[in-house]
């Protein structure tokens, strides 16, 4: 498995301003994924972050809006900029890990709560 | 039309019923299937995955596959109140997803003693 931690856990904020959510893992991982979950909606892969790389954004997420950073194999970032309250939703970093013989399974943290004023 | 639809529920059920959850799907493409729990304030994590059609069961859950409907459904017998949480079913094309999981939008189910 994979142990992975998330700051904030949770944060209220005001529209305009910006947050940044640190993503934590127990050991060194090639790729780290970031997901958005709002209300009564699917989660939805916001990007790819890979180590020595810019991140790769899925279709409607752009850098500008969400940045991330990479530093190194066991952490990533990702920063809400210029915040609306439809940014309001639970972001989680996710990562890669063989479990099986032909699969590989995804590790969630616990996520990070997000309302916009 | 979403790629995966899943009935948001809530799923309200007694002690020792057995649950049904299902989702459809229109990405022929999709080969693994997956089921994750998600507790209040917690992350999802993994219950069952499972390869192409067919049944998989481990311990009172059963997931089932039917790739001719595009269906999949998740069986869970002698429901305990420990079980409430919300179910996301998953899917993907390759067993190396590079993070290229379509989740339904889950469904919140209560077990109530």
């Amino acid at each position: 498995s994979a142990v992975i931690s998330q700051k904030p856990s949770r944060d209220i904020c005001q529209r305009g301003t910006s947050l940044t959510i640190q993503c934590q893992v127990d050991s060194q991982v090639t790729m780290m994924f970031w997901y958005r979950q709002q209300p009564g909606q699917s989660l939805t892969l916001i990007a790819t972050a890979n180590q020595g790389s810019e991140a790769t954004y899925e279709s409607g997420f752009v850098i500008d809006k969400f940045p991330i950073s990479r530093p190194n194999l066991t952490f990533s970032t990702l920063t809400v900029s210029n915040m609306s309250p439809e940014d309001s939703s639970i972001y989680l970093c996710s990562v890669e890990r063989r479990t099986g013989s032909r699969y590989n399974e995804q590790f969630f943290g616990p996520g990070t709560r997000l309302t916009v004023l | 039309q979403k790629e995966v639809e899943q009935d948001p529920g809530p799923l309200s059920v007694p002690e020792g019923a057995i649950v049904s959850l299902n989702c459809t799907y229109s990405n022929s493409a999709f080969q693994y299937f997956m089921w994750y729990r998600q507790y209040s304030r917690k992350g999802p994590e993994l219950l069952m995955y499972t390869y192409s059609s067919g049944n998989k069961e481990d311990g009172r859950f059963t997931a089932q596959v039917d790739k001719s409907s595009k269906y999949i459904s998740l069986f869970i017998r002698d429901s305990q109140p420990s079980d409430s949480a919300t179910y996301l079913c998953a899917m993907s094309e390759s067993y190396n997803q590079g993070g290229k999981l379509i989740f339904g939008q889950g469904t919140e189910l209560s077990v109530k003693p």
